[in-house]
């Protein structure tokens, strides 16, 4: 079967850096994505990786390995706006988008 | 991007009644989505609905239970029929866009069934 494992949960501090891991087994592989989710509202779309390497987008970047089924979010200079769930998803062969259960991060001050 | 809205934002229902949830997005787009997502879970694909053509059901999931209707490329209905407490959710319409096709939703329809 399709699965995609995330953290649960993560607790890091204001101002530091976490890295949100996601490791998947799909059908085929077309992409993946990282949407931010915060409490009672709708996911919005963080960054897509294809292929291997780091993408950086401000203070979030997104790495993906194709070979080892694996990806990361890393949040930089991290603010309690930040505090949100982190939703990994992965485009399989068919295109369906498959999704990960998601990291709820809470930052400390 | 899209921008979606959807209606209602939240209901309350009484079991063995049905709501029509409402999706209109700003643009044309050939595929609307609709997934259920259960309070600190992950989202559930219901089903995809085309303009012009039966929507796709998921695993799981009925057309005589949740009843989809896509009348143009700008707006599309999500029926939650028969409603069991089971069925209290928040339900999400999205569409793809975009160069890679990344999906926007709209802010969601909390369900309570009592």
């Amino acid at each position: 079967g399709q699965n995609i494992d995330q953290p649960t949960e993560m607790t890091a501090t204001e101002g530091a850096i976490v890295q949100i891991n996601c490791t998947y087994q799909t059908s085929g592989f077309n992409g993946l994505f990282w949407y931010q989710q915060h409490a009672g509202e709708a996911p919005t779309f963080l960054s897509y990786n294809v292929l291997d390497g780091l993408e950086e987008k401000g203070r979030f970047s997104s790495f993906l390995s194709r070979s080892k089924g694996y990806s990361y979010l890393l949040l930089k200079e991290l603010q309690m706006k930040d505090s949100a769930s982190y939703l990994c998803a992965v485009r399989d062969g068919n295109y369906q988008l498959i999704w990960g259960a998601g990291t709820k991060l809470i930052i400390k001050p | 991007s899209a921008v979606i809205s959807q209606k209602p934002s939240r209901d309350i229902c009484q079991r063995g009644t049905s709501l029509t949830i409402q999706c209109q997005v700003d643009s044309q787009v050939t595929m609307m989505f609709w997934y259920r997502q259960q309070p600190g879970q992950s989202l559930t694909l219901i089903a995809t609905a085309n303009q012009g053509s039966e929507a796709t059901y998921e695993s799981g999931f009925v057309i005589d239970k949740f009843p989809i209707s896509r009348p143009n490329l700008t707006f599309s209905t999500l029926t939650v029929s028969n409603m069991s407490p089971e069925d209290s959710s928040i339900y999400l319409c999205s569409v793809g866009v975009g160069e890679v096709y990344e999906q926007y939703f709209g802010p969601g329809t909390r369900l309570t069934v009592t």
